[in-house]
């Protein structure tokens, strides 16, 4: 199965700061996507107490209530998912997870923490 | 709105089985594999498998194969996940999520917490 790596496990920021988390897969997750093209790679929001909630797929594209201050890039292997100005709200933690390859893997999770 | 409602907690002794159930409205049910996802408290996420609510189809990860059984009931929407010879390291919170093998998870139940506790 795919291994994904993420780093930081936490990341200690301020309100307005930005933020750029890792995901590293020991695979590629877009030469084995079914959607041609496409990295089968996706990023959770999962503020503490609530159900993990999509913010990126397809690894670049923002999910339905997200502001453009979210975006995710990357394709093979290595994926990033960018947060510019912080806000309040924003501070939880990440899951990438791969969905190229059965099982879908989830990476470890960073926490996004307030300075 | 697409909505996933689990059913409420439960507390089960070592050995015994529990059933989870997601009821799923505001989309076609038959249209898109539904997810099993669990998470231990303080860990992270582990997907268990899905099914195909179409043709009932379901993929298990190999470690949850013989102990879980995922059903859907298409006449109501709802899915099933039921887990057996439970132990003490089953304790998690479980979410079905929208979307199965090979999708992402775009919606996602609010959980169901199961303890199992001598």
């Amino acid at each position: 199965e795919i291994v994904l790596t993420q780093s930081p496990g936490t990341l200690s920021l301020s309100p307005g700061e930005g933020a750029t988390l890792s995901c590293r897969a020991s695979q590629s997750v877009t030469n084995a996507c079914q959607s041609v093209g496409n990295a089968c790679l996706a990023w959770y929001q999962q503020r503490p107490g609530q159900a993990p909630r999509l913010l990126i797929y397809g690894a670049s594209s923002r999910a339905a209530g997200f502001p453009d201050r979210f975006s995710g890039s990357g394709s093979g292997t290595d994926f990033t998912l960018t947060i510019s100005r912080l806000e309040p709200e924003d501070f939880a933690v990440y899951y990438c997870q791969q969905y190229a390859s059965s099982p879908p893997t989830f990476g470890q999770g960073t926490k996004l923490e307030i300075k | 709105q697409v909505q996933l409602v689990q059913s409420g907690a439960e507390v089960r002794k070592p050995g015994a089985s529990v059933k989870v159930s997601c009821k799923a409205s505001g989309y076609t049910f038959t249209t898109y594999g539904l997810s099993w996802v669990r998470q231990a408290p303080g860990q992270g996420l582990e997907w268990m498998g899905w099914i195909d609510p179409y043709n009932g189809n379901t993929y298990y990860v190999q470690k949850f194969q013989g102990r879980v059984t995922m059903t859907t009931d298409t006449s109501t929407g709802t899915a099933y996940m039921e887990l057996r010879s439970l132990r003490s390291d089953d304790t998690a919170e479980y979410y079905c999520a929208r979307g199965g093998g090979g999708w992402h998870q775009d919606v996602w139940g609010k959980g169901t917490t199961v303890t199992v506790s001598s």
